[in-house]
């Protein structure tokens, strides 16, 4: 049984460019987030949606972060532009709705010179 | 603003010792509380949990006790395994809400 699949699982770019992060939940999860591990901060919450909608977005840190989910098996996450401060590693996690257990993707390691 | 924190960012025991990880959480909103465990260069699995309503779960060698009054957690390792070496991460989630709030890791290192 597949878990969480994110894509790339690393990125090294160059400031300002445009980096997408793709995620495919667990099939039959209904909810899906979106998370980034940095050594200040910790696991920190972006973003979470539910059937596909986003429900709550106040983790994203400025009008640069943007995440969509499209379908049920599918979401991105996009830094445009990217800054170095944004490197970190983004994790995706899905699960059924109003369970407690989270399940993670590997996670995609963002490098930003 | 943590709402949960790990005040140890490591922790290291002996083979077949007990691990004893902590974890305080301020919001008294929480009433579901998570473990989770992360090797290098992989996702947070998840561990164990308990519900507000209990003070205690075990499962296996891993327990967690809850104690509600002081906002206070912690995860018992017994007996530690070189294998258990890892970093874990305590979470926490509010009555209604589909958000994990997590504290920033406790490093443990188990030595043979």
């Amino acid at each position: 049984d597949a878990g969480v699949i994110q894509s790339p699982r690393h990125e090294v770019t160059e400031m300002g460019q445009e980096v997408t992060l793709r995620c495919k939940p667990i099939s039959g999860h209904n909810s899906l987030f979106w998370y980034r591990q940095t050594m200040m901060r910790g696991l920190e919450l972006l973003i979470y949606f539910n059937n596909n909608v986003p429900i709550d977005d106040s983790g994203m840190p400025e009008d640069r972060f943007s995440a969509k989910m499209p379908n049920a098996s599918f979401s991105t996450l996009k830094i445009q532009p990217s800054e170095p401060r944004d490197s970190a590693v983004y994790f995706c996690a899905s699960k059924w709705a109003n369970t407690g257990e989270l399940f993670f993707g590997e996670g995609s390691r963002l490098t930003v010179l | 603003d943590q709402q949960v924190k790990q005040n140890s960012p490591s922790l290291s025991v002996q083979e077949g010792r007990i691990s004893i990880l902590n974890c305080d959480y301020t919001n008294s909103m929480f009433d579901y509380f998570l473990w989770y465990k992360k090797y290098p260069a992989e996702g947070p699995t998840f561990l164990i949990s308990i519900s507000s309503i209990k003070d205690k779960n075990e499962d296996g060698r891993f327990t967690v006790f809850l104690n509600k009054s002081a906002k206070h957690l912690s995860l018992h390792i017994v007996p530690s395994q070189p294998g258990d070496s890892a970093v874990y991460f305590c979470a926490a989630r509010r009555s209604g809400s589909e958000k994990l709030v997590f504290g920033k890791g406790t490093k443990l290192t188990v030595n043979p």
